[in-house]
């Protein structure tokens, strides 16, 4: 069965940055896109980005100016999101999740992680 | 950007009622709109895209209709594990954006 694992929750000061990866199972992982959404308290999703798993191509949310990067390790069917520049604004779930074959939404769910900004 | 706008924020319901909730975008996104449900602690699942096309493995109870700006998901017969929060989300071009949830409460 598809499944997205995603690493533990990060506690992070102000001005640092962190790696969250999204590791895929269960599919042809090269033959999606995989997104990043993030959810901070109490808050609407919110879209971040994306990366064709197959070409490397990605495009991100002019809302973040240029403090993400998403990248992938096909040979480990693994995403992953670089968030640099934190603060506390920052503080949210953070979601992968796949892109269906038949547009931008979203069929399948990593199970989100708690990244935390405090000094 | 287009902006997505749900209400009610929140709904309170019974079990065995119909609900309804509306989700506008800002500019006509044809039927490029998705629904999830999420309840606390958890991930959203989809529940419907194309405005009205129900993923596979969800209830018929749950409906989506609507196109241009103006959507709906509609629940009928309300289940207990149908109380959670509903979001929309357009993809009719980037950026993606999402409505701002609806809570369905029990009565």
């Amino acid at each position: 069965q598809v499944q997205l694992v995603q690493s533990g929750a990060e506690v992070k000061k102000p001005g640092a940055s962190v790696w969250v990866s999204c590791k895929a199972s269960g599919y042809s992982f090269t033959g999606y896109t995989i997104q990043w959404v993030r959810q901070a308290p109490g808050q609407r999703l919110e879209w971040m980005g994306w990366i064709s798993v197959g070409s490397g191509v990605t495009q991100y949310s002019q809302g973040f100016q240029g403090r993400v990067t998403i990248t992938r390790d096909t040979s480990a069917s693994t995403a992953f999101m670089y968030l640099s520049s934190l603060t506390s604004e920052d503080t949210a779930v953070y979601y992968c999740v796949r892109e269906t074959l038949m547009g931008a939404f979203f069929d399948y769910w990593g199970q989100g992680t708690l990244v935390t900004v405090s000094s | 950007d287009i902006q997505m706008t749900q209400s009610p924020s929140t709904l309170s319901a019974s079990v065995g009622d119909r609900v309804t909730i509306t989700c506008r975008a800002s500019q006509s996104i044809s039927s490029w709109l998705a629904w999830y449900q999420q309840k606390p602690g958890k991930a959203p699942k989809l529940l419907i895209y194309k405005a009205s096309t129900l993923e596979s493995g969800v209830p018929p109870r749950f409906s989506g209709s609507g196109s241009g700006t103006e959507f709906t998901l509609t629940i009928s017969n309300l289940q207990p594990d149908d109380f959670a929060t509903y979001y929309c989300q357009h993809y009719d071009s980037y950026p993606l954006t999402f409505g701002g949830g609806t809570n369905v409460e029990i009565k």
